[in-house]
């Protein structure tokens, strides 16, 4: 029973525009979100993260918009560069719950067109 | 080094073999993790220390699989009578502790039974 969910196994976008990457989730006890990028042979890197209590989160060019009623974010990735090319990853936690470990979506494979 | 290591990078293991993936966080990390990543899925929690206590071991597969952290340092992962289900990337993480979020991945160890 997948608790997060990326429904897009990949994703093609030209190099300039933008980049939105989903990602759903079904335990309304997640309170804290992450995104990973992953490159091959590599271990994950975080990316930009959300606390429940926001809906948005701005990092240079990436950002992460929070719906909960929904249970829904997505990530922004604006302009798209070459160097975005890699697996992204949407984690989520239960802050405080005693179990610290990441519960992972199975990725979005974003591939940046020259 | 300033990352997390993990050794070694790649092990191949005959079915029924034991294996040992070791773990060295980032220094002052409080917090560590074990993840499994089978191909083309996002990483599962696997168990977390905090120094050296496992606070949680609920991901573990099997009783084929046990973690250690003696020292509250370096972890290791030892797998038992490896089977061919076992093969995927074993990821460690560590994070400053509990309040701190974001965990800092290793490269992984790719763990192949034939």
């Amino acid at each position: 029973d997948q608790q997060v969910k990326q429904n897009s196994p990949s994703l093609s976008v030209q190099e300039g525009r933008i980049s939105i990457l989903n990602c759903d989730y079904t335990n309304s006890m997640f309170d804290y979100f992450l995104w990973y990028k992953k490159y091959p042979a590599e271990g994950p890197t975080f990316l930009i993260s959300i606390s429940s209590i926001k809906d948005k989160n701005e990092d240079g060019r990436f950002t992460v918009f929070l719906n909960k009623s929904a249970k829904h974010l997505s990530l922004h990735i604006v302009p798209s560069q070459p160097g975005d090319s890699a697996v992204y990853f949407c984690a989520a936690r239960i802050f405080g719950g005693g179990a610290d470990g990441l519960t992972f979506g199975k990725g979005t494979h974003l591939i940046i067109q020259p | 080094g300033a990352g997390v290591s993990q050794s070694p990078r790649y092990k191949v293991a005959k079915r029924g073999q034991d294996v040992a993936l070791r773990c060295d966080p980032i220094s002052g990390h409080v917090s560590l993790f074990w993840y499994q990543q089978a191909l083309g899925q996002g990483p599962e929690f696997l168990t977390y220390f905090q120094n050296e206590a496992q606070l949680d071991k609920s991901g573990l597969p099997s009783d084929r699989f046990f973690a250690e952290r003696p020292e509250g340092s370096v972890s290791t992962l030892k797998i038992q009578r490896t089977q061919q289900e076992d093969s995927a990337v074993y990821l460690c993480a560590s994070s400053l502790g509990l309040g701190y979020n974001e965990q800092f991945f290793g490269p992984g160890t790719r763990l192949t039974v034939l």
